[in-house]
């Protein structure tokens, strides 16, 4: 259980298009799902803060003009970086946590596998 | 905020050997623990999670002890096996509910 899927898995695009990436809780329910990114070598960042149903939450120094979140079901979250440039090229992970358990567990987050974003 | 310091940053073990890594926090509210492995070019995989409540858990070759007092967490592994190689990151909630997360160890476990 707890299995968090996204897509694409990598992506090239050219300098000034946008690119969407999927992020699906697929056997749970998430109200809400975590975005970050991560350099070679470096820990995760964490970029926003997804909930269902309303507008994301975003970390301090990240445009949410540019990296554009969208959280319309309990099992999707979507993270659109728009007019993108070779320094966003990075590796996008999503997060969800577990909405039908209350309590402790809700704090449980579950990766997904990433995406690799390249942008020329 | 809270702050979360992990050392070492690499740690070589003969295959066989137990290997440890330690992790401070500084958010004294903080009350959920988990450690991540993390293989090259995967996302973070959970492996062992503690609350503030329990002072120590186990899971087969994995174990994670918690010193609230002192705000420190340490994950153990045991009879570390070629497969063990990965990177893990350790990670503390802070006041909104959020992971900080620690910096991240390289274990290699040679045979």
């Amino acid at each position: 259980g707890a299995v968090v899927s996204q897509h694409p898995s990598r992506v090239i695009c050219k300098s000034g298009t946008s690119v969407k990436i999927e992020c699906r809780s697929l056997d749970f329910q998430a109200t809400t799902m975590f975005w970050y990114r991560q350099f070679p070598k470096k820990s995760l960042m964490l970029m926003a803060t997804s909930n269902e149903g309303s507008k994301a939450t975003y970390e301090q120094g990240v445009e949410k003009d540019k990296f554009l979140i969208n959280h319309a079901s309990l099992t999707l979250s979507t993270l659109t970086v728009t007019s993108a440039h070779p320094e966003d090229s990075s590796f996008y992970i999503c997060s969800a946590r577990d909405w039908a358990t209350s309590g402790p567990s809700t704090d449980t987050q579950y990766f997904g596998p990433g995406t690799r974003l390249t942008v020329l | 905020g809270e702050n979360v310091e992990q050392h070492p940053s690499t740690l070589s073990v003969q295959e066989g050997d137990s290997a440890v890594i330690k992790c401070t926090y500084s958010d004294s509210a903080s009350n959920y623990f988990p450690w991540y492995k993390q293989e090259l070019g995967k996302g973070p995989q959970l492996i062992i999670d503690i609350r503030s409540n329990v002072g120590e858990k186990k899971d087969q070759r994995i174990a994670v002890t918690l010193n609230k007092t002192a705000k420190h967490f340490s994950l153990h592994i045991t009879e570390t096996q070629p497969e063990d190689s990965a990177v893990y990151f350790c990670a503390a909630t802070d006041s909104w509910g959020k992971l900080q997360f620690g910096a991240g160890t390289q274990v290699v476990v040679t045979p």
